[in-house]
């Protein structure tokens, strides 16, 4: 079974110029998060979709980011313009939710490392 | 709102002692994975936790669920150098939230 596929792997931009990150998550998995995880930290949800739905986006800084995941499959996270707290590692993850007290387990991607200077 | 403690931040052990990290919340919660990242890679899925007081074991991996669904903690006996690495809980409360806990990174010293 193929894993989560994630590009680029690494991007170094200027600031305020835009970046796109596209993620291909597993076959069948209808959900699909993108996190932000800064050096030392945890992964931070930025949006979670199921299927083309996006049910959270509360932590998505809709100033300047943008997601959307056409047809319930691949997802692209556009940042424009980017500052300098915006370099970070973004992962893609997808998982076979289902509602209720229990989960399916998240699959990550390798993530991409956005630089900005 | 949501508060997620997790401790310690680092842990230092010798290879063969043991290990614990714990995980708090704020409020209850629906259930509780726990995930590992090694340096450079991904976070890769543990285990998951729903009933309270749940107790489940892999190997050396023991992982618990407090009684009120708002703790947990994974203990490792006899820690190798294989178990470097971070390791975080995910949460996803009652309101359907997801919030990973900050970490614990853990260094064996062969």
């Amino acid at each position: 079974e193929a894993g989560v596929v994630q590009s680029p792997r690494y991007k170094i931009i200027e600031k305020k110029q835009p970046v796109a990150f596209w993620c291909n998550p597993i076959s069948g998995h209808n959900t699909l998060y993108w996190y932000r995880q800064n050096l030392g930290q945890g992964p931070e949800l930025l949006i979670r979709y199921e299927n083309e739905e996006a049910v959270d986006d509360s932590q998505l800084p809709k100033d300047r980011f943008s997601a959307e995941r056409l047809k319930g499959v691949d997802s692209t996270l556009k940042i424009q313009p980017a500052e300098l707290g915006d370099s970070a590692v973004y992962l893609c993850a997808s998982s076979r939710e289902r509602g209720g007290i229990s989960s399916y387990e998240q699959y990550f991607g390798p993530g991409t490392r956005l630089t900005v200077t | 709102g949501q508060q997620v403690m997790q401790i310690p931040q680092y842990q230092h052990v010798q290879e063969g002692e043991d290990f614990t990290t714990y995980c708090n919340s704020s409020t209850t919660l629906s259930n509780i994975q726990w995930y590992k990242q090694r340096p450079g890679g991904h976070p890769v899925f543990l285990i998951q936790l729903v009933k309270s007081g749940e107790v489940k074991k892999q190997k050396r991996l023991t992982f618990q669920f407090g009684e009120a669904k708002k703790n947990s903690s994974l203990h490792i006996t006899a820690t190798q150098t294989t178990d470097v690495g971070t390791y975080f809980c995910l949460m996803k409360t009652s309101y359907d939230k997801v919030i990973f806990g900050p970490g614990t990174s853990l260094s064996v010293i062969p």
